[in-house]
C-alpha cells in the first residue's frame, strides 16, 4: 500500500532553513507528482507546491518563491522541501501528499518550529 | 487563485443524524479535459488529512458509503448519511483543476 515516511520533528532558529523528507513506497515514485502542505498550529491546510519525480518540474505558491525548494532523489523514492530564511510564523506541520489531481496518500506530518 | 469558502464553519451533530457541508468555488473548477477536481479530505484529531471524495463524487477506497459528494461548476455538498463517533473532525475541500491548489476553510464536525 502507498506510504510516505516523513523526517522527524525539527527546532530551528528565526532566519536559518529546514530540509523536510518524504519517503515514499508502495507504489512507482516517478508515476505521481508530490505536494508539500502545512498546517498551522489551530489553522487549516495551505498548499505550498508540487513536484513532479518523473522531470523534476516544480510549481510553487508566490508566497514561497525564492524561499522554498522541492527537489526528488528517484534513486531512493525521497522528496524533500528545504525552506529558507524561516520566520515565527513558519511554525507548522509540514506534510507530504502523493497527488495527481487528488491527494491520496499523506505522510504523517513533520513539526517544524521556529524559535529564537 | 481560486479561493474555496466553505459553510458551516462548525456542525454539531446527533449520531445517526445526517451532516452536510457546502463548498464553493470563485470559478468554475471544470478542467479543460472535462473533468472537474474537487475533492473532500477529512482530518480527525491529531492525524494527517486523508481522502474521501475525489471528482466530487467518488469514493476513495475504504472510505464507507455513508459519505458521498455531489455537485458541478461551481458548487459543492459533502453529505454523511448518518453520523458515527469516528466521523469527528474536520472536513476541507480542495480544488486541484488549477494551480495553485487551494483548500476550503474547513469544517468541524463535533457530536452534539
Amino acid at each position: 500500500q502507498v506510504q510516505l515516511v516523513q523526517s522527524g520533528a525539527e527546532v530551528k532558529k528565526p532566519g536559518a532553513s529546514v530540509k523536510v523528507s518524504c519517503k515514499a513506497s508502495g507504489y512507482t515514485f516517478t508515476s505521481y507528482g508530490i505536494s508539500w502542505v502545512r498546517q498551522a498550529p489551530g489553522q487549516g491546510l495551505e498548499w505550498m507546491g508540487w513536484i513532479n519525480p518523473y522531470n523534476g518540474n516544480t510549481n510553487y505558491v508566490q508566497k514561497f518563491q525564492g524561499r522554498v525548494t522541492m527537489t526528488t532523489d528517484t534513486s531512493t523514492s525521497t522528496a524533500y522541501m528545504e525552506l529558507r530564511s524561516l520566520r515565527s510564523d513558519d511554525t507548522a506541520v509540514y506534510y507530504c501528499a502523493r497527488s495527481v489531481k487528488a491527494a491520496d496518500g499523506w505522510g504523517q506530518g513533520t513539526l517544524v518550529t521556529v524559535s529564537s | 487563485d481560486i479561493v474555496m469558502t466553505q459553510t458551516p464553519l462548525s456542525s454539531p451533530v446527533t449520531l445517526g443524524q445526517p451532516a452536510s457541508i457546502s463548498c464553493r468555488s470563485s470559478q468554475s473548477l471544470v478542467h479543460s479535459d472535462g473533468n472537474t477536481y474537487l475533492s473532500w479530505l477529512q482530518q480527525r484529531p491529531g492525524q494527517p488529512p486523508r481522502l474521501l471524495i475525489y471528482r466530487i463524487s467518488n469514493r476513495f477506497s475504504g472510505v464507507p458509503d455513508r459519505f458521498s459528494g455531489s455537485g458541478a461548476g461551481t458548487d459543492f455538498t459533502l453529505k454523511i448519511s448518518r453520523v458515527e463517533a469516528e466521523d469527528v473532525g474536520v472536513y476541507y475541500c480542495m480544488q486541484a483543476s488549477q494551480f495553485p491548489l487551494t483548500f476550503g476553510g474547513g469544517t468541524k464536525v463535533e457530536i452534539k
